[in-house]
């Protein structure tokens, strides 16, 4: 079955520290990669994806993923936190057929501490 | 670009009446239209995807008549709780895509359903 495994349900972080939020996946041939933020009672916000090329990829607010195909992950990264990334983050895949579903993750809650 | 509205924001309704949110996609055309639940602390539920002009895809342990949606246009679909009870109470969130496979999805808001 294809999956996405997001491993940390929560993760701290130190205002200016680095921060990476880990993604897995289990999806047959080569997906789509997605991040979204969801800040409290509001809906999700995109920040990145991945289709093809350059395994790092750039999105919004600074944030970063490194696609890694041996691995079959997709890491978020910032190389310095701020307070107000504190939010939930998912990551997700669309598989490359015809069904229009992407596969979310459970969610990873990151904390960032003043 | 790319914004979904959804509406109500939010919503209180009696133990035994039905309730609608709308979902719109206010600056493109949208094929296809997700409609999730989220209950605290917990991850996105996917409950159906909502195809223009024909009926809706439900996921398993989704009752078909109990959550009624519609996808009347390009740019709107509608979600009915029907005899709401306590246990529908939650925040369901609506999302639409350009189209299969790259293409990212764009979510609404979100409405937050209390059935008292």
């Amino acid at each position: 079955a294809q999956s996405v495994a997001q491993p940390e349900d929560q993760v701290n972080v130190a205002e200016g520290n680095p921060l990476t939020v880990k993604c897995t996946y289990s999806v047959s041939g080569n997906p789509y990669l997605f991040w979204y933020v969801q800040y409290p009672n509001r809906g999700l916000q995109f920040l990145l994806k991945y289709i093809t090329g350059d395994n790092l990829v750039k999105g919004s607010y600074g944030f970063e993923a490194e696609f890694n195909k041996s691995q079959t992950s997709f890491h978020l990264k910032k190389p310095s936190a701020l307070v107000s990334d504190s939010a939930l983050y998912f990551c997700a895949v669309s598989p490359q057929n015809r069904d229009d579903k992407i596969i979310f993750g459970k969610g990873t809650r990151l904390h960032i501490l003043p | 670009g790319a914004v979904v509205s959804q509406h109500p924001s939010w919503v209180i309704c009696k133990s035994g009446t039905s309730v609608k949110i709308e979902c719109r996609s206010l600056d493109f055309q949208a094929t296809t239209m997700f409609w999730y639940r989220q209950f605290p602390k917990q991850s996105l539920m996917l409950m159906a995807t909502s195809n223009e002009g024909s009926k809706a895809t439900y996921e398993q342990g989704v009752e078909k008549d109990k959550f009624l949606i519609n996808h009347a246009s390009l740019t709107l679909s509608t979600l009915t709780v029907t005899s709401a009870h306590p246990e529908d109470s939650s925040f369901y969130i609506c999302s639409a895509r350009l189209g299969p496979g790259p293409y990212e999805q764009y979510f609404g808001p979100g409405t937050r359903l209390t059935v008292t």
